[in-house]
């Protein structure tokens, strides 16, 4: 049983637009979010993190939006650049453990 | 360059062998975790230790191990490969047990 479950699979944005990836999950003991990129070949790298106490954060062009009721997240990347083309993965955390979605392959168009 | 270093970086083997993974923690990083990458499976957390002790288990089969020694590198020990082992192994590390992890750039396992 998938813990965090991530949409869409894969998701082509124009150059410039807006890039969305949103993850759901059950477990309220989740105490930790964080988002990774992951470039072909390459290790994912932490992106951006939010915790459950707080509805957004906001790094540069990108933004965690946190919705605690509905138990859901989101990634936005804002003017979305060729060179985010990656897969993009959500996680969360309990007890140590991180418990990462399944990824979302982003595609940049020029 | 997370400062995590996974050897090797490519591993051809064939089904029924035994192979270990390596890694190095960023410099002052007292947990290891271990993760398992596959198309079909995204991102599998498999064990995480922490200054040598086991911290936390995944999803990791018995024919699988790890330990983590006492200058904090960590092996990954893999046995009896089947077909399906076949992914990219990869290994975190971070300061404290509950802080934000850091990856290497992991090690594609082929099993033929």
């Amino acid at each position: 049983q998938q813990q965090v479950k991530q949409s869409p699979q894969s998701l082509i944005v124009q150059k410039g637009g807006i890039s969305i990836i949103n993850c759901a999950y059950e477990n309220t003991a989740f105490d930790y979010f964080p988002w990774y990129q992951q470039f072909p070949g390459k290790g994912p790298a932490l992106l951006i993190a939010i915790r459950p106490d707080v509805s957004e954060k906001k790094e540069g062009r990108f933004t965690i939006s946190f919705n605690k009721s509905a138990k859901q997240f989101s990634l936005h990347i804002m003017d979305s650049q060729p060179g985010d083309s990656a897969t993009y993965f959500c996680a969360a955390r309990n007890f140590n453990k991180f418990y990462f979605g399944s990824g979302t392959k982003l595609n940049v168009k020029p | 360059d997370s400062g995590v270093t996974q050897t090797p970086k490519h591993l051809i083997t064939a089904t029924g062998q035994r192979v270990t993974l390596r890694c190095s923690p960023r410099s002052g990083d007292l947990s290891v975790y271990w993760y398992q990458q596959s198309l079909d499976q995204g991102l599998q957390f498999l064990i995480q230790y922490y200054n040598g002790e086991e911290r936390a288990k995944g999803n990791i089969l018995e024919r699988f191990s790890a330990q983590q020694f006492p200058d904090l590198h960590s092996e990954l020990n893999l046995s009896s490969l089947e077909l399906g082992d076949s992914a990219l192994y990869f290994c975190a590390s971070s300061v404290e047990a509950d802080t934000e992890a850091f990856f290497g750039q992991g090690t594609r396992l082929t099993v033929v």
